[in-house]
């Protein structure tokens, strides 16, 4: 089954504004990674973080793993509208084989 | 961008009919996966590669069958294509070190349309 939920389904925001999207998933993990899909596109790996971390930065990213409530967050600051996508959580699990599960995915919308 | 092509890229079947979608990678990765993408449901698992004849199932495996005969190469066969099976499909290939799953690159997809 789908291992991550992401919250919320949507978001719509202000450039310039921060954006926050939450994963949780149900069971333990290796690592966690945001990916981030364009229209039509494929999608594309932004930021992994493994188990063991709390905290990573990428750029304008900042993504936060607490695995003692199964939750991850993603924070996009100063966004703008190039940053208008979907992002998705997807995680490897130790007890589901090689398999890279995904969430359902957050609607980001940034306007003008 | 990661070597990761799909073909076809848009295909049109009717019911009934046998359909083989490829992923070719240029990057020797060892793990492949496919997935479909539907609205509400996100990407779900089909099936998966993690070695040349290793294939195991994934979430929504039933109509789907797969093969790699070569590192390079990963298809997906719908059987008997239903109406149920039109979606978008996505190869992905990653590698793991450690034990541990890296970053996936993703190929553009294949838009699949059962009439």
């Amino acid at each position: 089954s789908q291992q991550g939920e992401e919250d919320p389904q949507a978001l719509s925001i202000q450039e310039g504004e921060n954006a926050t999207m939450n994963c949780s998933y149900k069971t333990s993990i290796n690592n966690l990674q945001w990916y981030r899909q364009n229209s039509g596109r494929g999608l594309v790996h932004l930021i992994l973080i493994r188990s063991n971390e709390r905290e990573k930065h990428s750029g304008r990213l900042r993504v936060t793993l607490d695995t003692s409530k199964k939750s991850s967050s993603l924070l996009i600051t100063a966004s703008r509208a190039a940053d208008t996508a979907s992002y998705f959580c997807a995680t490897d699990a130790p007890n589901s084989g090689y398999a890279l599960n995904f969430g359902k995915g957050t609607s980001l919308l940034v306007t003008p | 961008d990661a070597g990761i092509t799909q073909s076809p890229r848009h295909k049109v079947t009717e019911t009934g009919t046998p359909v083989t979608l490829r992923c070719h990678q240029t990057e020797n990765h060892r793990y492949m996966y496919w997935y479909r993408q539907d609205p509400g449901h996100g990407l779900r698992l089909i099936h998966y590669s993690y070695g040349v004849k290793d294939t195991d199932k994934g979430e929504v495996s039933d109509g789907y069958s797969v093969s790699r005969s070569k590192t390079e190469d990963f298809l997906l066969t719908l059987e008997s294509a239903t109406s149920s099976q039109t979606s978008v499909y996505f190869c992905a290939i990653s590698e793991r070190s450690g034990g541990i799953g890296t970053e996936a690159f993703f190929g553009q997809g294949t838009r699949l349309t059962v009439v």
